[in-house]
């Protein structure tokens, strides 16, 4: 069965520095997206991509986070001055055909120190 | 009032016990509905959409309740396996974008 991959499964970094995280979503999908869940809370709408642009984004994503799909099967989250905190997991998802039923990866630990 | 709100439980329940849990959203143009289950430190799986008409999938139902802007999910005959906490999802705007709900926990003890 098709799933959506994430990369790395754990990310450490210091406060201030970038980070790319990785996502493969499922091949024949069109729409993407990024969540985040902090520890012991809700999971939270970060952005959706359609058609290589952003379709829509919360307040969270602000000028810090960055969003691309440099080739035909990655989609990246971008986080450029990571603050304390952005330490959550993060959750690549995509849908296809069905655009409603988003399928999520098995996300990313970001702990930022 | 929250856009979509869900008890915490935990729901403690015995093995062949049937368990519902609701999901209550405020956007009454709220579009799209789902249930997800997510087990600790993992990712949201989709259990299943949730139709107007309601819809059942082997042991578990779902229904929406426009009138009363809620969402219900039924599990019959529990099994230790269904120990998770359940997420609601609604798609508010009718542009993909979820909103979650806190999910609530279930434990089903042997």
């Amino acid at each position: 069965e098709p799933e959506v991959t994430q990369t790395p499964s754990h990310q450490v970094t210091q406060m201030g520095q970038e980070v790319i995280l990785r996502c493969v979503p499922i091949s024949n999908h069109l729409y993407f997206y990024w969540y985040r869940q902090i520890l012991g809370q809700k999971v939270e709408f970060l952005v959706s991509f359609y058609n290589n642009e952003i379709s829509e984004k919360s307040e969270i994503f602000d000028d810090q986070f960055s969003v691309e799909r440099p080739d035909g099967s990655n989609f990246t989250l971008k986080i450029r001055s990571t603050k304390l905190e952005d330490s959550a997991m993060y959750f690549c998802a995509s849908s296809g055909v069905a655009p409603n039923e988003q399928f999520f990866g098995p996300g990313t630990r970001l702990t930022v120190l | 009032r929250k856009e979509v709100e869900q008890d915490p439980g935990p729901f403690n329940v015995p093995e062949g016990a049937t368990v519902a849990f609701n999901c209550t959203y405020s956007n009454s143009a709220s579009q799209s509905f789902f249930w997800y289950r997510q087990d600790c430190r993992k990712e949201p799986k989709l259990l299943m959409s949730v139709y107007s008409s309601g819809n059942e999938d082997g042991r578990f139902t779902a229904q929406l309740n426009r009138a009363s802007q809620y969402i219900s999910l039924l599990i019959r005959d529990s099994k230790l396996s269904d120990s998770a906490t359940y997420l609601c999802a609604v798609d508010t705007s009718g542009t993909y974008k979820y909103i979650f709900g806190t999910g609530t926990r279930l434990k089903v003890l042997a």
